[in-house]
């Protein structure tokens, strides 16, 4: 059964769009939920959420965590060709080591 | 930045071969680190810990046997695919986090195996 479950799967839109990308979790003993951005290679790092409420914010790129209602969303503003890639979501739970779950993913496409 | 690299980039080989897949944490040492398994369009799945002096631990469904792991410095991990199969054709990637902050993990570029 998934715990993490990011939505939409895929994305399109044209550039200077703006996007919202969804992340919702289940998880016993949540520690934080981490967005990662993955080109070519591997996943780059983006953000890491351990409190409700409190904006995370790099550039065009922000995100918000629920603790509440288990979910996160990312946004980039004024999209740009550069940010088609996808979007990775994952939690990391206390007692487990480091180890974090991903979700699916998102596959964001921007069109000039 | 922190940085990990992963050697090789690619490999190619024949069934039946072992391939050996290194993973370095360049700038930190990294008592623990990650690998991971990506098929194509899916997403990244936790095959293992590598744990620096003592057994990685695998996750469910991952055959230990298959895929050695060790941990042999604080900035050293190799993972050997053996006996390869076409079906361990795959995208393979390490990540370590910092002793700091454990949450950030750095990733490796990934190794592209295909097995024929």
């Amino acid at each position: 059964e998934d715990k993490v479950v990011q939505s939409p799967l895929s994305l399109v839109v044209h550039e200077g769009d703006t996007v919202t990308l969804n992340c919702s979790y289940e998880v016993t003993n949540f520690r934080s939920l981490l967005w990662y951005k993955q080109e070519k290679k591997a996943p780059t790092f983006l953000f890491m959420l351990t409190s409700s409420g409190i904006e995370k914010k790099s550039g065009r790129l922000s995100s918000i965590l629920d603790k509440k209602e288990l979910f996160s969303i990312l946004n980039i503003t004024a999209t740009q060709t550069g940010d088609s890639a996808i979007y990775l979501c994952a939690v990391g739970e206390m007692n487990r080591d480091d180890k974090i779950i991903f979700g699916k993913g998102t596959r964001l496409h921007i069109l000039p | 930045g922190a940085v990990v690299s992963q050697h090789p980039s690619w490999v190619i080989c024949k069934s039946g071969t072992s391939v050996k897949i290194e993973c370095r944490s360049l700038d930190f040492q990294a008592t623990t680190m990650f690998w991971y398994r990506q098929f194509p369009k899916q997403s990244l799945m936790l095959m293992a810990t590598s744990n620096e002096g003592s057994k990685a631990t695998y996750e469910q469904g991952v055959e230990k046997d298959k895929f050695l792991i060790n941990h042999a410095s604080l900035t050293l991990s190799t993972l050997t695919v053996t006996s390869a199969h076409p079906e361990d054709s795959s995208f393979y990637i390490c990540s370590a986090p910092l002793a700091v902050v454990m949450e950030t993990q750095y990733f490796g570029p990934g190794t592209r195996l295909l097995v024929l």
